[in-house]
């Protein structure tokens, strides 16, 4: 079945240092990918995504590329602040049809950025 | 507008008991979904509706799971005789429809069970 595989950290970082958190996949056709953010003490929340190869989404300085090649789907950003401090998941949405309607997320990384 | 919306926000039971998550989509979606958030296993898909229909039941964890949508609104998860490894966040969220990949999934704040 389709599966995320994603760094679960922590990871800590420093303010102004440079991100980048690692997901890669195993699906069946072509998945949507995703990135969702739960911020503490909030509901997870659709950070950007991508539908097709080759596809960048990106929002809030973050980006994220969709590379079939190498099935990854890695999140970036240049310069991280202490407000980027949350749970990140990388999640994929497989083609319509049965069970696969559903959101399969990786296990989330916990991203720690100290002042 | 408003968002998804789930009640209660916490709930601690006793095992055996029987509990009803409630969650309120936003107005006008006709998909919504159903996850559960544990220490062990990470994000789960439970099970989703189309309108007042649920295609597929298989990723209920047991037949003591059941779930229901009324009027193409508001949805109800049950968990029958609760064990301790039912203790998770549950997770609703809803999206305007159900076709098209990269349709965005908006999640409500969850409901906390716990089981004792």
């Amino acid at each position: 079945g389709d599966s995320v595989t994603q760094m679960e950290g922590p990871v800590t970082l420093s303010e102004e240092a440079f991100l980048t958190i690692n997901c890669t996949y195993t699906a069946t056709g072509y998945p949507s990918l995703f990135w969702y953010v739960q911020y503490p003490g909030e509901g997870l929340q659709l950070l950007l995504k991508a539908t097709k190869a080759d596809d960048k989404g990106s929002n809030k300085g973050f980006e994220a590329t969709y590379r079939k090649e190498t099935t990854s789907f890695h999140l970036e950003k240049g310069s991280v602040q202490v407000s980027d401090s949350a749970v990140y998941f990388c999640a994929l949405r497989g083609p319509s049809g049965g069970g696969a309607d559903g959101l399969t997320f990786g296990k989330g990384t916990h991203l720690i950025i100290q002042p | 507008g408003a968002g998804v919306s789930q009640s209660p926000s916490n709930k601690v039971t006793e095992k055996g008991k029987d509990v009803e998550l409630r969650c309120d989509p936003i107005s006008g979606h006709t998909a919504l979904y159903w996850y559960r958030q544990s220490l062990g296993q990470g994000l789960e898909f439970l099970i989703y509706f189309q309108g007042n229909s649920a295609p597929d039941k298989s990723g209920l964890p047991s037949d003591r799971f059941s779930a229901e949508r009324t009027g193409g609104s508001v949805s109800t998860l049950t968990i029958q005789r609760t064990q301790q490894e039912d203790s998770a966040v549950y997770l609703c969220a809803s999206s305007l429809r159900l076709a098209g990949r990269g349709e965005t999934q908006y999640f409500g704040p969850g409901t906390r069970l716990l089981v004792l």
